[in-house]
């Protein structure tokens, strides 16, 4: 069984860049979900993913974007970044159904100078 | 949303169990508690979840109150390798863990 595998594992782009991450869910897993993870702060919940489709979203503005392939694999795309956009970017994938169980991925970290 | 409250730091000794606490006084009823841990800012590693039952996997144990407002994590027989950030979670609408601040844990040998 393969795990949650995300590219690229570190990231430095400069302020008003583009940046996009991905994402390799875990064998039979169909949805993905994206967490922002500041320093020293819990992981807060982006989007999620499921049939090709935004299946629900958190407080993040709209230059957060991302994209689910028929494989499952997942794109997290920020826009115009900004210095606070750096953080650990995490993946997790889960099946439908209670209990929801997510696993994630080792994470992206985007610095942004 | 949901909130989870967790003491920033707990100490153990190596050997001994473990338990973190963990309140959740705003969970609504179909709404699973999950436990995960993160060492040295990795992905977070599923550790247990449940509804209302205790549970008990080959990592750890789980204890929810009756009323479901607070629950405790325990880590059996603690070694040098569970020291890590312990993060308590709450799932709401199928789709977004609701993660607290989390409880560094420091197992001391």
């Amino acid at each position: 069984e393969t795990g949650v595998t995300q590219s690229p594992t570190h990231l430095i782009k400069t302020r008003g860049q583009q940046v996009t991450l991905r994402c390799s869910s875990q064998s039979g897993h169909n949805t993905v979900s994206w967490y922002q993870q500041a320093l020293g702060q819990g992981p807060q919940f982006i989007f999620q993913y499921y049939r090709e489709e935004e299946n629900g979203r958190g407080n993040f503005p709209p230059r957060f974007s991302g994209l689910q392939f028929p494989n499952y694999s997942s794109e997290l795309n920020v826009n115009a970044l900004e210095l606070d956009d750096s953080a650990l970017y995490l993946c997790a994938s889960s099946t439908t159904g209670a209990p929801y169980e997510q696993y994630f991925g080792p994470g992206t970290r985007l610095t942004v100078t | 949303d949901a909130k989870t409250t967790q003491p920033p730091s707990m100490d153990c000794a190596e050997g001994r169990a473990a338990n973190l606490p963990c309140n959740h006084s705003t969970i609504s009823g179909n709404e699973y508690v999950y436990w995960y841990r993160q060492i040295h800012s990795q992905g977070p590693q599923y550790i247990i979840h449940g509804l209302k039952n205790n549970e008990t996997n080959e990592m750890a144990s789980l204890i929810i109150t009756e009323d479901r407002k607070s629950s405790t994590l325990i880590l059996p027989h603690a070694t040098l390798r569970d020291t890590a950030v312990y993060y308590c979670a709450i799932i709401q609408g199928a789709q977004k863990l609701v993660f607290g601040q989390g409880t560094r844990l420091t197992i001391n040998p």
